[in-house]
């Protein structure tokens, strides 16, 4: 357990589902961030939050809409997605403040779209 | 731009091999470098870090120094084993982007026994 927590960790939805994905760490972190693993791509940036404040929209399409209630919670509401939408969405945070200790990382939702 | 350029994979070593995994980067400032490790199933976890020139990261037998003159953080183990199987990243950040983390496509490692 590495103090940041996704759930759920595997998502099967159709294209015309909405569902949420879940982040929540406790670590004192002040920044949150959405990266989207896909099969033989680099890591790509989706959404930053920093002090609660969204600062980046990587040029995500609509579908894809964050939500950071406090510093300890992110979500990732999803809705009217598409197959080539199925990666390994990763939450991240850190401390913004301070030495550079670098992101922790939740493990991962695996999300499948049918 | 900043960037991360990673040695292509899939590697595959013998048990107790020698490991290398080459990591070049771009950046405009004095970033910090970092490898991050991802297990099967796993999200990605910090394995080492080095925040200024000539710095050596280590940890669980892994090794890589920041040389700033050659613009490189590779990746080194003297001796892997097959718990070492996993995808490396190499990446950077850098204060004047907010520190923003730019990543490598990582490179699969498979350790076979």
């Amino acid at each position: 357990e590495t103090g940041v927590t996704q759930t759920p960790r595997h998502l099967v939805m159709g294209m015309t589902n909405k569902k949420s994905l879940k982040c929540e760490q406790h670590l004192g972190h002040n920044a949150m961030y959405w990266y989207k693993q896909s099969a033989k791509k680099p890591l790509e940036l989706m959404f930053v939050y920093n002090f609660k404040e969204q600062t980046e929209n990587n040029s995500v399409p609509s579908r894809f809409s964050p939500e950071c209630p406090n510093s300890s919670h992110l979500f990732l509401h999803l809705h009217t997605l598409q197959p080539e939408d199925s990666a390994l969405y990763l939450c991240a945070s850190r401390l913004l403040t301070g030495p550079n200790y670098g992101y922790t990382f939740g493990s991962g939702t695996r999300l499948t779209v049918v | 731009g900043n960037s991360v350029t990673q040695m292509e994979g899939p590697v595959t070593l013998s048990e107790e091999a020698f490991l290398t995994i080459n990591c070049t980067y771009t950046a405009t400032g004095y970033p910090s470098l970092f490898w991050y490790v991802q297990y099967p199933g796993e999200g990605l976890q910090l394995l080492l870090k080095a925040t200024k020139a000539d710095d050596k990261g280590s940890n669980k037998g892994f090794e890589a120094t920041y040389r700033k003159e050659t613009t490189s953080f590779h990746l080194e183990k003297g001796s892997v084993q097959v718990s070492d199987s996993a995808v490396y990243f190499c990446a950077l950040s850098l204060p004047i982007t907010g520190n923003q983390f730019y990543f490598g496509t990582g490179t699969s490692l498979t350790v076979i026994p």
